[in-house]
């Protein structure tokens, strides 16, 4: 167990559906990342959020949005899901993101069919 | 921008042999370097890291040197394990910047 938990573990859905992952940081880390593993492009990085606050944003989709609540867990929300989504999610967290590496959870499988 | 390079895989080798997996990366300043590993239907784990040129970062039989010159992170085994198959991704980050993965390589053993 990494620290970083993350629901669901597995999600189908059909096209034009919305979804939400969650994801609960390792006690004591402020920031989280959200990465996007598809077979075809690697790790993409979505979005990240320090302390409740935007700090980088990746190539993430208009249909995609997330936010870090008050107790720093985060939500990656997808919307009008098309079949090009279905990928694994992952989340990722560290201390300040200053010159370390990062805690990931182990993923959110979203198939969309 | 900051990039990662990696050799493409597959690898495949069989058990006890010697391990490299080729990384190389294009970064401003000073970055730090990282290996991750992803075993079959799991999360990345932190395989190992250097912060400094020169550095040797080491875990699990496995190590990378922080090669400036060259601006590489090669990993190496001495002999592998069958339990190593896995997905393995360098890494850099800079400062407070986000961490930028290679394309992975996923090597195989054989017993």
């Amino acid at each position: 167990d990494s620290g970083v938990t993350q629901t669901p573990k597995h999600l189908i859905t059909a096209t034009g559906q919305r979804v939400t992952l969650r994801c609960s940081p390792r006690s004591g880390d402020l920031s989280v990342y959200w990465y996007q593993q598809s077979l075809d492009q690697g790790l993409q990085f979505l979005i990240q959020y320090y302390n409740g606050e935007e700090r980088a944003k990746g190539n993430i989709l208009e249909r995609f949005s997330a936010q870090q609540f008050p107790d720093l867990h985060s939500e990656l929300n997808l919307s009008s899901l098309e079949l090009g989504d279905s990928a694994l999610y992952f989340c990722a967290s560290s201390v300040d993101g200053r010159e370390g590496g990062y805690t990931f959870g182990s993923g959110t499988r979203l198939t969309v069919v | 921008g900051n990039s990662v390079t990696q050799m493409e895989g597959p690898v495949t080798l069989s058990e006890e042999a010697f391990l490299t997996i080729n990384c190389t990366y294009t970064a401003t300043g000073y970055p730090s370097l990282f290996w991750y590993v992803q075993y079959p239907g799991e999360g990345l784990q932190l395989l190992l890291k250097a912060t400094k040129a020169d550095d040797k970062g080491s875990n699990k039989g496995f190590e990378a040197t922080y090669r400036k010159e060259t601006t590489s992170f090669h990993l190496e085994k001495g002999s592998v394990q069958v339990s190593d198959s896995a997905v393995y991704f360098c890494a850099l980050n800079r400062g407070a910047q986000k961490l930028v993965f290679g394309q992975g390589t996923r090597l195989t053993i054989n017993p």
